[in-house]
């Protein structure tokens, strides 16, 4: 079945780091890929996505690539802040006869 | 209106009450999750309900008991849970069930359970 790999963390930087959280995915077919962010007691909010190769989604600062070849959708940033601090979550659409599918998740600190 | 509206925010029961959640959304979507999240974890999911039908259950005991009145609105009632059972519950939607291209979930901002 389909299966979602990322680093778990906890990550900490300080702020105006360079951010990078690698996500890496086993699917058939070619599903849509997402990074979901969970900030502290809240629910998920969809940070970006991508439905189709070298396609790159991007928001608020972050992008990310989805890369068929190396079947990868790293999440990147240039300069993180504080209010960055959050859970991040690699997902995969759902496809015909799959469910979406979550990566565990990274944990990332920001300090100031 | 982008928005999946969740009840309660925090909710503490006994092990012998009975409680709901609640959770609206006015996309227009055709399916709808609940999903359970237990601390540094992803969410886990548990009933979809597609066309007011539900279509997919993750071997949920009995004890969390779905129910979708209609397309807008989608219940989970609760009766004897356990303590194992304190978790943030979050509900979702997207436009349909499993569908081709992008397959966004919308999330609430969940119901976060205490059983005690």
């Amino acid at each position: 079945g389909n299966s979602v790999t990322q680093m778990e963390g906890p990550v900490t930087l300080s702020e105006e780091a360079f951010l990078t959280i690698n996500c890496t995915y086993t699917a058939t077919g070619y599903p849509s890929l997402f990074w979901y962010v969970q900030y502290p007691g809240e629910g998920l909010q969809l940070l970006l996505k991508a439905t189709k190769a070298d396609d790159k989604g991007s928001n608020k600062g972050f992008e990310a690539t989805y890369r068929k070849e190396t079947t990868s959708f790293h999440l990147e940033k240039g300069s993180v802040q504080v209010s960055d601090s959050a859970v991040y979550f690699c997902a995969l659409g759902a496809r015909e006869g799959q469910n979406f599918v979550f990566g565990p998740g990274t944990r990332l600190s920001v300090l100031p | 209106d982008t928005e999946v509206t969740q009840t309660p925010k925090h909710l503490v029961m006994g092990m012998t009450n009975k409680k709901s959640l609640k959770c609206e959304q006015h996309m227009g979507h055709r399916a709808m999750y609940w999903y359970k999240q237990k601390a540094k974890k992803p969410p886990e999911l548990m009933f979809v309900y597609s066309y007011e039908k539900l279509s997919i259950n993750e071997s949920v005991p009995s004890r969390f008991s779905p129910e979708c009145p209609n397309s807008s609105l989608l219940n989970l009632h609760l009766h004897a849970l356990q303590p194992e059972d304190s978790a943030l519950y979050l509900c979702a939607s997207s436009l349909l069930i499993r569908q081709a291209g992008d397959g966004e979930l919308f999330f609430g901002e969940g119901s976060r359970l205490t059983v005690l």
